[in-house]
């Protein structure tokens, strides 16, 4: 059974810092990867999604990559902004092509300003 | 780009009664649609997977003669919670796959929140 990690929890960081959120995934057999965004309260926003054939993703500010062999991905925020603070959740697909997913419990940012 | 609309956003329900809440691909057709649902402060659980004119496959834990599943056209699926308790207030969210979209992309509705008082 796929289980999805997510560290840490929580992260408090003052504006302008770079970042890095962490993914762990126990079966590395996946088909992709993907990152999302959640608001409080709101549905999901995907920001990056990776095939299980590349080792990471850009788009703006942020990088994705992912390292299969390790069962771990990272998503890098660059120079963080106060519209960066929500929930950042990585999921990966259960099985084939399925597309159910499977989600870490999150990682919730807070960017100061 | 694909949208999926989920009906209601909010919805306040008494203890034993029935609510129903709809997910829609606007500009797509979707085979298969996932029900999600998230407890305050926990990641998002799959509930089950709507297939189009056949049964949802449910996960294991979910009552399927509680949350009823209807994936009656290739654009709607509804989930009903039958004889709603205070304990399955929740965010529920479904999803949907895009059929002949790039690399068979899913897209998430916004959510909605259920509170059974």
């Amino acid at each position: 059974k796929q289980e999805v990690t997510q560290i840490p929890a929580a992260l408090s960081v003052p504006e302008g810092e770079n970042l890095v959120l962490n993914c762990s995934f126990t079966d590395s057999a996946i088909y992709n990867l993907q990152w999302f965004r959640q608001d409080p309260g709101k549905g999901l926003t995907s920001l990056l999604l990776i095939q299980s054939s590349q080792r990471e993703q850009t788009s703006g500010r942020l990088n994705a990559s992912l390292d299969k062999s390790s069962g771990r991905s990272t998503l890098y925020i660059a120079a963080s902004q106060p519209g960066d603070s929500a929930t950042y959740l990585c999921a990966v697909p259960l099985g084939g092509s399925a597309r159910q997913l499977t989600f870490g419990s999150g990682t919730q940012l807070t960017v100061l300003p | 780009g694909a949208v999926v609309s989920q009906h209601p956003s909010w919805v306040i329900c008494k203890s034993g009664t029935s609510v129903k809440i709809e997910c829609r691909s606007l500009d797509f057709q979707a085979t298969t649609m996932f029900w999600y649902r998230q407890f305050p402060k926990q990641s998002l659980m799959l509930m089950a997977t709507s297939n189009e004119g056949s049964k949802a496959t449910y996960e294991q834990g979910v009552e399927k003669d509680k949350f009823l599943i209807n994936h009656a056209s290739l654009t709607l699926s509804t989930l009903t919670v039958t004889s709603a308790h205070p304990e399955d207030s929740s965010f529920y969210i479904c999803s949907a796959r895009d059929n002949l979209g790039p690399g068979n992309t899913i897209y998430f509705g916004e959510g909605s929140w259920l509170t059974v008082v």
